[in-house]
């Protein structure tokens, strides 16, 4: 089974609009983060909410998780043209060795059109 | 700010050729990842390394893949004899800490082509 889906896949906005992504997960997490794909570039990180918190702003960003649901959500406020990117959740899992272990969904291409 | 930086950004390589990925975490940090994203596809981990171990490893990093950490500012991922299946984009990551309150940061990741 898969960890980590969004929907909606494609999400197309004017600028200025809100963007809602969601994301569904399967397993207990220690936190649930949310990370920026510009085209052809690496995963940039966004914000991380703990699994003991319901919801957490940064600048326009706000993210909710329910863990009852194991779903959270991403809205970006007053979106931009250069929000234009592929958004991805991750299941964030400590590893005994060592280090943590990212498990991303499948991810919401966001388009702001002008 | 810092940056994880990869090299090359693009590799294009015939089928069973060994490939090496290259990344330079960020300096400070002491825990590094790989993952790949077939294109279209999820992104997925594929192993994490501490303390000059592997700490742990996907189904996906069989025993044609290794990783290495062979000064300290180098991490690179080998693979020995490269399949069709391959070709990704392969990140790297690094952390500087393990916790409840660490994001990842992310190269920019090298395509590789296997021909």
């Amino acid at each position: 089974s898969q960890q980590g889906e969004e929907d909606p896949q494609a999400l197309s906005i004017q600028e200025g609009e809100n963007a809602t992504m969601n994301c569904s997960y399967k397993t207990s997490i220690n936190n649930l983060q949310w990370y920026r794909q510009n085209s052809g570039r690496g995963l940039v990180h966004l914000i991380l909410i703990r699994s003991n918190e319901r919801e957490k702003h940064s600048g326009r960003l706000r993210v909710t998780l329910d863990t009852s649901k194991k779903s959270s959500s991403l809205l970006i406020t007053a979106s931009r043209a250069a929000d234009t990117a592929s958004y991805f959740c991750a299941t964030d899992w400590y590893l005994e060795g060592g280090g943590n272990k990212l498990t991303f969904g499948t991810g919401t291409q966001l388009k702001v059109e002008l | 700010e810092p940056e994880v930086t990869q090299t090359p950004s693009h590799q294009v390589t015939q089928m069973g050729q060994e490939v090496i990925l290259r990344c330079v975490p960020i300096s400070n940090h002491l825990y590094f990842y790989w993952y790949r994203q077939i294109l279209g596809q999820k992104v997925e981990f594929l192993v994490s390394f501490y303390n000059n171990e592997i700490s742990e490893k996907s189904e996906i990093f069989d025993d044609q893949f290794s990783v290495e950490r062979p000064d300290g500012s180098n991490f690179t991922l080998k693979i020995r004899s490269t399949k069709l299946e391959d070709s990704a984009m392969y990140f790297c990551a690094s952390t500087l800490r393990t916790g409840p309150d660490q994001p990842q940061h992310f190269g920019d990741g090298t395509r590789l082509s296997i021909l």
